[in-house]
């Protein structure tokens, strides 16, 4: 109920390719979905972040795709280019009153070839 | 910008000893965590602390474990008594938190790398 399952756990892509990283999770309390981004050496670095209220947002290149009937969302990387080659966290929380505990998915590994 | 800061990057202590991990939160945020992540793992919360309290913690967090804010600034994970399970990363986050705002950002520091020998 609480996990959050991520894939694929890695992924290629070249220059300008549009990387896709798929999350899902099974707890319906769940009202706060953020993307992070690490850094070899670095600690998560909030992306982008939706609500369930939304099926879609938009930062830059960076775009959530929510779908709260299929209790899935995705991160896509549009025009992806070699310094966005990183480890992407999704991640959940939610529950109501004081739980503001993050829920981690296990990863991707993306890597962008000039 | 500002970021959440932590000290030290990297920390070796023999197994059975104490080690205290520090953070400097952003400074106007309320609401602090701390999480770890076992190399190769994802990433595991371990306690929330708000207005001087824990507001929440997982089952990681036993009495081992204990969290401080000694002062206006410094937010401390210490572990009484280090087993080499807790070798680790662990990583201080503070968000802002106000009654009916729900879930805001939360902002990481780059964290301690914990090695227990």
């Amino acid at each position: 109920q609480q996990q959050v399952k991520q894939s694929p756990q890695s992924l290629i892509v070249q220059k300008g390719g549009i990387p896709i990283i798929n999350c899902a999770y099974e707890n319906t309390a769940f009202d706060y979905f953020p993307w992070y981004q690490q850094f070899p050496g670095k600690g998560p670095a909030l992306l982008i972040a939706i609500r369930p209220d939304v099926s879609e947002k938009k930062e830059g290149r960076f775009t959530i795709s929510f779908n709260k009937s299929a209790k899935q969302f995705s991160l896509h990387i549009m025009d992806s280019q070699p310094g966005d080659s990183a480890t992407y966290f999704c991640a959940a929380s939610g529950g109501g009153g004081n739980n503001r505990k993050l829920i981690w998915g296990l990863g991707t590994s993306l890597a962008v070839n000039p | 910008e500002p970021e959440v800061t932590q000290t030290p990057s990297h920390q070796v202590t023999q197994m059975g000893q104490e080690v205290i991990l520090r953070c400097v939160p952003i400074s106007n945020h309320l609401y602090f965590y701390w999480y770890r992540q076992i190399l190769g793992q994802k990433v595991e919360f371990l306690v929330s602390f708000y207005n001087n309290e824990i507001s929440e913690k997982s089952e990681i967090f036993d009495d081992q474990f204990s969290v401080e804010r000694p002062d206006g600034s410094n937010f401390t994970l210490k572990i009484r008594s280090t087993k080499l399970e807790d070798s680790a990363m662990y990583f201080c986050a503070s968000s802002v938190f106000g009654p009916g705002q729900g879930n805001q950002p939360q902002h990481f520091g780059d964290g301690t790398r914990l090695s227990i020998l």
